[in-house]
């Protein structure tokens, strides 16, 4: 089975541009999360989805940033316009329904550059 | 709020070192805690997990106990290899909630 997928693995854009990440999550998975790294600091959440409803966007950092996740399914990230500081690894994670096990599994992350 | 503090790296070990990562957590009530491993190139999978105090959780020769009066989840491995390279993240997680990270320690072992 394939696990959770993210698109583009790099990204390099100038200040001002605008980006799009995309998370594919483990079929059957309801739950879909994003979290980013910034360099040499700790792993943050950003937002959690159940389906297509925003559960929890307790963590996204100001109006810049917009997620969605249209059906259900995959989920985008955009940011737009990118600053300096937004450089960092996005990571997104999928999990079961609630009820089942709870584990997150991880993706490989996008590497976001802003010069 | 949660939150998990951990030694902060690099930590350099020679081969068959004796390996230990630090790992004290604050949350209420009962997470779970989990230690995660992000190798060069590649994502952020799990290594192992403890739900409830007195577990011990084990995977590829490490190993953490999940001690309750301490608030702490520390990683140990008794013989490092060059593959254990990699960067560790402590985390806990309450029920379906967001996973809280530590600040994660690079780990290099050389030969």
């Amino acid at each position: 089975e394939a696990g959770v997928t993210q698109f583009p693995s790099h990204s390099v854009i100038e200040k001002g541009q605008t980006v799009t990440l995309r998370c594919d999550p483990i079929s059957g998975h309801d739950n879909l999360y994003w979290y980013r790294r910034v360099m040499g600091k700790e792993i943050k959440f950003l937002l959690h989805f159940v389906k297509e409803s925003k559960q929890d966007e307790s963590g996204m950092p100001n109006n810049r940033f917009l997620a969605e996740r249209t059906g259900g399914t995959y989920s985008t990230l955009k940011v737009q316009p990118a600053e300096l500081e937004d450089s960092g690894v996005y990571f997104c994670a999928s999990s079961l329904p609630t009820g089942g096990p709870n584990e997150q599994f991880f993706g490989p992350g996008t590497r976001l550059t802003v010069l | 709020g949660n939150s998990v503090t951990q030694m902060e790296g690099p930590v350099t070990l020679s081969e068959e070192a004796f390996l230990t990562i630090n790992c004290t957590y604050t949350a209420t009530g009962y997470p779970s805690l989990f230690w995660y491993v992000q190798y060069p190139g590649e994502g952020l999978q799990l290594l192992l997990k403890a739900t409830k105090a007195d577990d011990k959780g084990s995977n590829k020769g490490f190993e953490a106990t999940y001690r309750k009066e301490t608030t702490s989840f520390h990683l140990e491995k008794g013989s490092v290899q060059v593959s254990d390279s990699a960067v560790y993240f402590c985390a806990l997680r309450k029920g379906y909630q967001k996973v809280t990270f530590g600040i994660g320690t690079k780990l290099q072992v050389i030969p």
